[in-house]
């Protein structure tokens, strides 16, 4: 199974504080997402990037947000200033196919609370 | 924003059983359905990509059947397992991945 890794698992921060989240791909891939899940809630797409450009973005992913891909291999989500209600499980995601026959693989997520 | 549901929001059954679940979604233009399982504590694990109507799909004792132009989709476990414990997921992808609520299932041994 093609699998991506998350650092970090959790991550406790104060509110106005920025996070940066990663997720690192076992080999090079094109296709990442971010999804968030807050508590109870259903899970929700934030970005897709695509050869190192974001392709989409959700009405979620506004100016506090933003992605890169620093190294050319770790793809990290950052958000500048947090609120209490970006508080979340966030996950990235690999694309592998192409099209409508893509399947998305999940990492673990990293847990975050904004006090 | 799609709306996708599912139904039930969750499901108890005993070690044997079989069982099933709904996913709906817009029938207009429609692109892909994907399945999920969710374990607790874990991420969620692909299980089926379905595109054309009528796609019947199957892994092992769990099944997938689409229906596009009534905008459903099923997924059938057949006697379930205390394993298949878990939340089963299903995303419509329409550009986006637009995501239920899920159903939990817990099977009792």
């Amino acid at each position: 199974e093609p699998e991506v890794t998350q650092t970090p698992s959790h991550q406790v921060t104060q509110m106005g504080q920025e996070v940066i989240l990663r997720c690192v791909p076992i080999s090079n891939h094109l296709y990442f997402y971010w999804y968030r899940q807050i508590l109870g809630q259903k899970v929700e797409f934030l970005v897709s990037f695509y050869n190192n450009e974001i392709s989409e973005k959700s009405e979620i992913f506004d100016d506090q947000f933003s992605v890169e891909r620093p190294d050319g291999s770790n793809f990290t989500l950052k958000i500048r200033s947090t609120k209490l209600e970006d508080s979340a499980m966030y996950f990235c995601a690999r694309g592998v196919g192409t099209g409508n026959q893509e399947t998305q693989y999940f990492g673990p997520g990293t847990r975050l609370l904004v006090l | 924003i799609l709306n996708v549901e599912q139904s039930p929001q969750s499901l108890h059954v005993q070690e044997g059983d079989s069982t099933n679940f709904t996913c709906s979604f817009p029938s207009s233009n429609f692109y892909a359905l994907h399945w999920y399982r969710w374990e607790t504590a874990k991420s969620p694990e692909a299980l089926f990509v379905m595109t054309l109507n009528g796609d019947e799909k199957k892994k092992g004792r769990i099944s997938a059947t689409l229906n596009t132009k009534e905008g459903y989709s099923y997924l059938y476990i057949k006697g379930s397992q205390p394993e298949d414990s878990a939340t089963y997921l299903c995303a419509y992808n329409f550009n986006k991945f637009y995501f239920g609520s899920g159903t939990k299932l817990n099977v009792k041994p």
